[in-house]
């Protein structure tokens, strides 16, 4: 595709729901990470994948939190029982391999009430 | 790990000034640098890379610099216009992890 694409924009959820969220990177692009940002930080990293093996997840907050990238192309980030401090908005990025220029999605805002 | 650091967190400058931004790390051992513009409520758009290799990068209006040995970043920004105004994101490589670290962010407001 043109560009780094997330799905859904804006997800508003209860406390202890579910949520899936999704990325599509640059055709081509074999790096994939996750981030998270707050309002006025910087993005906090979460995860990294080269092809469809998570090269490093030490960001991820806890086990609630998983992402999965099966074919090596769209990435889905999960999270389980979600809490209010999940709240942010999720920013996903790749790459032509790790760690060349990475390009990112418009985010997605996570709501939890 | 690493620390990124950006100073100021807000800039505000009339139009035609020519302004620059800093970021600090303090892990020397990266394999790059990219500085990013951030619109309100939208995602990262990529500015410069520099490789650890290099000194500075130029594109239109904006030269990045990279002192490795100091741990110092720098954008400068030429002429600055209204639509500059954004806020700007520093974000280190370092070899020994694989992730990126990002700064805080300067805030920059130019104003007409």
């Amino acid at each position: 595709g043109a560009g780094v694409s997330q799905t859904p924009s804006n997800k508003v959820t209860e406390k202890g729901k579910y949520v899936e969220l999704r990325c599509d990177p640059i055709s081509g692009h074999t790096a994939l990470y996750w981030y998270r940002q707050s309002l006025g930080q910087g993005p906090e990293f979460l995860i990294y994948f080269q092809g469809t093996g998570a090269a490093d997840d030490s960001g991820l907050p806890n086990d609630r939190f998983f992402a999965v990238r099966p074919e090596g192309s769209v990435s889905t980030l999960k999270i389980q029982r979600t809490e209010r401090g999940d709240s942010a908005v999720y920013l996903c990025a790749s790459s032509l391999g790790f760690p060349n220029e990475q390009f990112f999605g418009p985010g997605t805002r996570l709501t939890v009430l | 790990k690493q620390e990124v650091t950006q100073i100021p967190a807000a800039l505000s400058v009339p139009e035609g000034e020519n302004l620059v931004l800093n970021c600090s790390f303090t892990d020397s051992a990266i394999y790059n640098l990219q500085w990013f513009r951030q619109d309100p409520g939208k995602g990262l758009t990529s500015l410069l890379l520099i490789q650890s290799s290099q000194r500075e990068q130029t594109s239109g209006r904006l030269n990045a610099s990279l002192d490795k040995s100091s741990g110092r970043s720098t954008l400068y920004i030429a002429a600055s216009q209204p639509g500059d105004s954004a806020t700007y994101l520093c974000a280190v490589g370092p070899y020994n992890f694989n992730k990126f670290y990002f700064g805080s962010g300067t805030k920059l407001n130019v104003k007409p």
